[in-house]
């Protein structure tokens, strides 16, 4: 079956502009998670979302990221007011549950410039 | 003090080698263990999984985790240049809600 889509691929943006990301989960995975790979600093958790529950946002840098999660399924993470320092590869992943006991499949992730 | 520490390297090896990759962490409510493997611009994928202390084994690779000295570490035997890659280990305690990441280690391994 199909794995979990991320696009845009490539993003490339000036310092300034809003941009979104989209997450496509595995059909059927009810958590979904966001992090961020910069160059030389490994996978940073940014968001959390388990089935109806509340997302856990204790990841997320700043206001002026979010994320959102419609009806269980696809999310949009969206970064206002880009900064020279958000450019780096947002990876999204799914799991049928907890993490500790159900492996992530992740995304090719989407390769964030801002210029 | 990272909880998660993970030499990047690079590690170069020729093929046949046995690799040894390592992590240690500073978090003692962490007993679920996890070694992904990225390679280059897609994303990590699972490659063993661990829980609690002890070694696991499957084909060419073995996890070993020794809860004491909040040490981890992944054999690769007979490494194959298509093992070149980055390893990350990755964690979690039963009351977390996210997998901790290293940094990871870049691996090359050359015919």
């Amino acid at each position: 079956g199909a794995g979990v889509s991320q696009s845009p691929s490539n993003k490339v943006t000036e310092k300034g502009k809003d941009v979104e990301l989209r997450c496509d989960p595995i059909s059927g995975h009810t958590a979904l998670y966001w992090y961020r790979q910069s160059l030389g600093q490994g996978l940073e958790f940014l968001i959390y979302f388990q089935g109806n529950s509340a997302p856990d946002k204790s990841g997320l840098p700043s206001d002026r990221f979010s994320a959102e999660r419609t009806g269980g399924s696809v999310s949009t993470l969206t970064i206002q007011r880009t900064q020279q320092e958000d450019s780096a590869v947002y990876l999204c992943a799914s799991s049928r549950g907890r993490p500790d006991n159900s492996p992530l499949h992740f995304g090719n992730g989407t390769r964030l410039t801002v210029t | 003090q990272k909880e998660v520490e993970q030499d990047p390297g690079p590690l170069s090896v020729p093929e046949g080698a046995i690799v040894s990759l390592n992590c240690t962490y500073s978090n003692s409510a962490f007993q679920y263990f996890m070694w992904y493997r990225q390679y280059s611009r897609k994303g990590p994928e699972l490659l063993m999984y661990t829980y609690s202390s002890g070694n696991k084994e499957d084909g060419r690779f073995t996890a070993q985790v020794d809860k004491s000295s909040k040490y981890i570490s992944l054999f690769i035997r007979d490494s194959q240049p298509s093992d070149s890659a980055t390893y990350l280990c990755a964690m979690i305690g039963q009351a977390g809600t996210a997998l901790i990441f290293g940094k990871g280690t870049t691996l090359s391994v050359s015919s």
